[in-house]
């Protein structure tokens, strides 16, 4: 039984250039979760999406940021136009129904030179 | 919204015993999880707390306090291998129902 799939786990963007993060939830969750861990700081909430609906963005910069998850194939965070300050941890989690326990994914570690 | 605090960092002996606490303050709670997260690594789920008491669970028990906003992570019997960032994420009612996240303690255990 698979576990929260994310890919690519590093990534190096230059500055102006988009990033594109991948998550595959759990068999049997359609609940994601993006969030955004900096050094030494806790996770930060971004985004909750399910299938085809993006539930809460509350977490996510308005600019720049948008993050889908389709029908078919894995939920994606977009960052456009990156700059240093976009460098982290971005994690995903997946959970069943609403308010159930998050797992993790591994975590893609961007930056951007 | 939640104000999560955590001390930054505990050190303790192999073999020993060590109590991580967290408190917080919410408007209406629903729930109080504990992750284990190493370096670089993806957080791992630990414990969920939703009533007052002790939760145990091999060597980790939780333990939840409502009325005092008070919880705490105790491991027992530390490992080298408990080295880690431990994460306590606390849930509001209402809303989407997603857990804050406090900064986390990272605990190195010693030989």
């Amino acid at each position: 039984n698979a576990g929260v799939m994310q890919n690519p786990r590093h990534l190096v963007r230059r500055r102006g250039q988009e990033a594109r993060l991948r998550c595959s939830p759990m068999k049997g969750h359609s609940h994601v979760y993006w969030y955004r861990q900096l050094p030494e700081e806790g996770l930060k909430f971004m985004v909750y999406l399910q299938k085809e609906n993006i539930i809460d963005e509350s977490g996510m910069p308005k600019e720049r940021f948008s993050a889908e998850f389709p029908k078919e194939g894995p939920s994606i965070l977009r960052i456009q136009q990156v700059v240093r300050g976009d460098s982290a941890a971005y994690f995903c989690a997946s959970s069943p129904p609403v308010g159930e326990t998050q797992y993790f994914g591994p975590g893609t570690r961007l930056l951007v030179l | 919204g939640q104000n999560i605090d955590q001390p930054t960092e505990m050190t303790a002996t192999e073999g020993a015993i060590v109590q991580i606490n967290c408190t917080y303050q919410t408007s209406g709670f629903n729930g109080l999880f504990w992750y284990q997260q190493h370096a670089g690594e993806a957080p791992t789920f630990l414990s969920y707390n939703v009533l007052d008491g002790l939760e145990e669970k091999g060597r980790f028990s939780s333990f939840l306090s409502r009325s005092k906003g008070y919880s705490y992570l105790l491991l027992k019997e530390l490992q080298m291998k408990d080295s880690a960032s431990y994460l306590c994420a606390v849930r509001e009612r209402g809303g989407s129902y997603i857990p804050t996240f406090g900064r986390g303690t990272s605990l190195i255990v010693h030989p």
